[in-house]
């Protein structure tokens, strides 16, 4: 099977624009959860859907959205960037829900400028 | 308090054994897994154990759960180049909110 992917891998935005990440599960997995890692504040759990619908959420601003689509493929999306969303933004996959086991995609590193 | 608690580096001598130590904070996590981290890349799952287990081995990994002091160690046997990377301790929590829980991470580096 092939693994959790994540597009793009690296990402460079200005201040104050928009960016949307992209995540493709295990086939099968229909559990998608989204963590933020920086060398300050480590792993950092954004959001996590399951069947289209947002089931936990992180403290996170509002900035901060996601989506699922019917094929269990997520984005998130953060609006309004700022210095400090510069981040490695993981994605992770689970069969049913993220009580299983999570399996992680390579990450896309965001870079804010 | 939130915070799941590892140690920040660790460095020993290729051929010895790794111990990489984690300190949760909710009794009532159901499983406890560890991953590891290597350069530019996202998260690999090594291992997990349920908290009903106190060991598990697997290969040349051996994970020790002490759910009196809510301790959790990975030992990497016969630790190789190859292993140098970052691990984390993390805890599924099953009361209030569900979540994961990350440790800050362990560097292990390998001297050759």
């Amino acid at each position: 099977k092939a693994g959790v992917t994540q597009t793009p891998r690296y990402l460079i935005k200005t201040r104050g624009q928009q960016v949307t990440l992209s995540c493709s599960p295990i086939s099968g997995h229909r559990s998608v959860s989204w963590y933020q890692q920086t060398p300050g504040q480590g792993l950092q759990f954004l959001f996590e859907y399951f069947s289209e619908t947002q089931r936990n959420k992180g403290n996170f601003p509002g900035r901060f959205s996601g989506r699922q689509f019917s094929n269990s493929r997520s984005e998130m999306n953060v609006s309004t960037l700022e210095l400090g969303d510069s981040a490695l933004y993981l994605c992770a996959s689970s069969p049913l829900t993220s009580q299983e086991t999570q399996y992680f995609g390579p990450g896309t590193r965001l870079l804010v400028l | 308090g939130e915070d799941v608690e590892q140690s920040l580096f660790l460095s020993v001598r290729e051929g010895d054994s790794s111990v990489i130590n984690c300190t949760y904070t909710d009794s009532s996590s159901t499983y406890l897994y560890w991953y590891k981290q290597e350069p530019g890349a996202g998260l690999q799952l090594l291992t997990y154990i349920f908290s009903n287990m106190d060991m598990k081995q697997d290969q040349r990994l051996t994970v020790l759960l002490n759910k009196k002091d809510k301790h959790l160690s990975l030992r990497i046997a016969d630790t190789q180049t190859g292993d140098s990377a970052i691990y984390f301790c993390a805890e599924r929590r099953t009361s209030g909110t569900y979540k994961y829980i990350f440790g800050t991470g362990t560097r292990l580096k390998v001297l050759a």
